[in-house]
């Protein structure tokens, strides 16, 4: 049982270049989360998806954009990287609602240069 | 202002102390989790509450929702219970985290 399982765990990026970040869970998990963590500030919630299909945009959406085709995968795109875009990224998920138990991948390491 | 405050910031204790961590939420909530975030990187879920008081070892957390307030404690610290500490509360549909607590135990 990997639980969440996120890739890739380091990437270093030129300014204006994309990438995917993909998130999978194998716990039958409804809800998906990304989030990205940065020096002297809480984790914050990028987007969201509350089952298979379906996306929401969080606190911090503008530059990223998410997809869910299939319920066990959540994929966070970055078009068009910026430096302000280096952070730690995290995928979560639960069962429920952020009132159930959430599980966490490892986190993704981003540097934008 | 963050609408989840952790105190303190950074903690260091020596090894067999009992230790506490706060949590102070502005906004009403209806559930908080703790988590534990390790050296590597990786968070892990401790607790989930949203009434009175839970237990998972050395373990304690206890919330107080209409204080607006929950705790951390870890009795008998070891050196292995050195990572931050970070609080969340759920209120409407999200969660609110804190910047969270970094322990240091040392032997």
């Amino acid at each position: 049982n990997a639980g969440v399982t996120q890739t890739p765990k380091f990437r270093v990026l030129k300014t204006g270049q994309s990438m995917t970040l993909l998130c999978a869970q194998d716990m039958n998990h409804e809800y998906m989360y990304w989030y990205r963590q940065d020096p002297g500030m809480g984790l914050r919630l990028i987007h969201y998806s509350v089952g298979e299909g379906t996306t929401a945009k969080g606190e911090v959406p503008d530059g990223y954009n998410v997809s869910r085709l299939k319920k066990q995968n959540f994929l966070l795109g970055l078009e068009s990287a910026a430096p302000s875009q280096t952070s730690v990224y995290f995928c979560a998920s639960s069962l429920q609602g952020p009132n159930t138990e959430a599980f966490f991948g490892q986190g993704t390491r981003l540097t934008v240069v | 202002k963050n609408e989840v405050e952790q105190s303190p910031q950074n903690l260091t204790a020596q090894e067999g102390e009992f230790i506490t961590i706060n949590c102070s939420y502005s906004v009403g909530i209806s559930a908080l989790h703790w988590l534990q975030q390790h050296p590597g990187g990786g968070i892990v879920s401790l607790f989930m509450l949203s009434s009175g008081k839970k237990k998972h070892g050395r373990l304690i957390a206890t919330i107080n929702i209409q204080e607006k307030h929950s705790s951390l404690h870890i009795t008998a610290s070891h050196p292995r219970d050195s990572a931050v500490y970070i609080c969340a509360g759920f209120s409407g549909s999200r969660l609110t985290f804190g910047e969270g607590t970094q322990l240091t135990v040392n032997p």
